[in-house]
């Protein structure tokens, strides 16, 4: 168990939709990252968060969105959903960044874009 | 850009036995952190052992253990007394220190199978 709390489970959408993502913690994890996990595939990076600011980017185009809360909680917003979007999302958590480099992540969100 | 590769999309062993995973990369960094992930079927991916580049000991961790070569630019890690339990995808992924955060870049994983 990692404290890592992701909703929804699943969801299905069409493409062009937006969707939002939720992440949170039950822990004082101050930075939180997601990623996309195509099937069959590992995890890519897509942005990271730390003190609600984004601050690391992997290779995602703008309409991938992100904000964090005081509360650490976290929101990943995908907007002009496209087939390749359907995929696993994980969101991570760590303590600070500079540390080991150990993340905790929660269960996922498996969207599926129709 | 880093890479990491994991060669071996599948293995199997049955239980007791001892395993061995393959994962290479490629960077031009001196300072790094690699590490080896687990991803059960429920999905919640765990950290298995992790690797500092400046340290030459192996880490290990209880049954798990890795073979960290440098110069090769080769991690692999090794599974003993393997248990059903260790039923999953394993991960391997690379890490660049830096003030922006942390960026893993994974491999495409490998599907373990510990079979009776």
């Amino acid at each position: 168990e990692t404290g890592v709390t992701q909703s929804p489970t699943h969801l299905i959408k069409t493409r062009g939709q937006q969707v939002t993502l939720r992440c949170s913690s039950q822990s004082g994890h101050n930075t939180v990252s997601w990623y996309q996990q195509a099937l069959g595939q590992g995890p890519q990076f897509i942005f990271q968060y730390y003190r609600e600011e984004e601050n690391g980017r992997g290779n995602f185009p703008p309409r991938f969105s992100g904000l964090q809360f005081p509360n650490y909680s976290s929101e990943l917003n995908v907007n002009a959903l496209e087939l390749d979007d359907s995929a696993l999302y994980l969101c991570a958590r760590s303590p600070r960044t500079g540390s080991s480099g150990e993340l905790f992540f929660g269960e996922g969100s498996r969207l599926t874009v129709l | 850009a880093q890479t990491v590769t994991q060669s071996q999309p599948e293995m199997s062993v049955q239980e007791a036995e001892t395993v061995t995973l393959s994962c290479t990369y490629d960077t031009s960094e001196n300072n790094y952190y690699l590490f080896w992930y687990k991803q059960p079927p429920s999905r919640q991916m765990i950290l298995v052992i992790r690797q500092e580049a400046y340290k030459q000991q192996n880490a290990t961790e209880n049954r798990f253990s890795v073979n960290f070569q440098k110069a090769a630019k080769s991690f692999s890690l090794k599974i003993s007394d393997s248990q059903l339990g260790d039923t999953a995808m394993y991960f391997c992924a690379f890490m660049k220190p830096s003030g922006s955060g942390y960026a893993l870049n994974f491999g495409k994983g490998t599907s373990l199978l510990v079979t009776p």
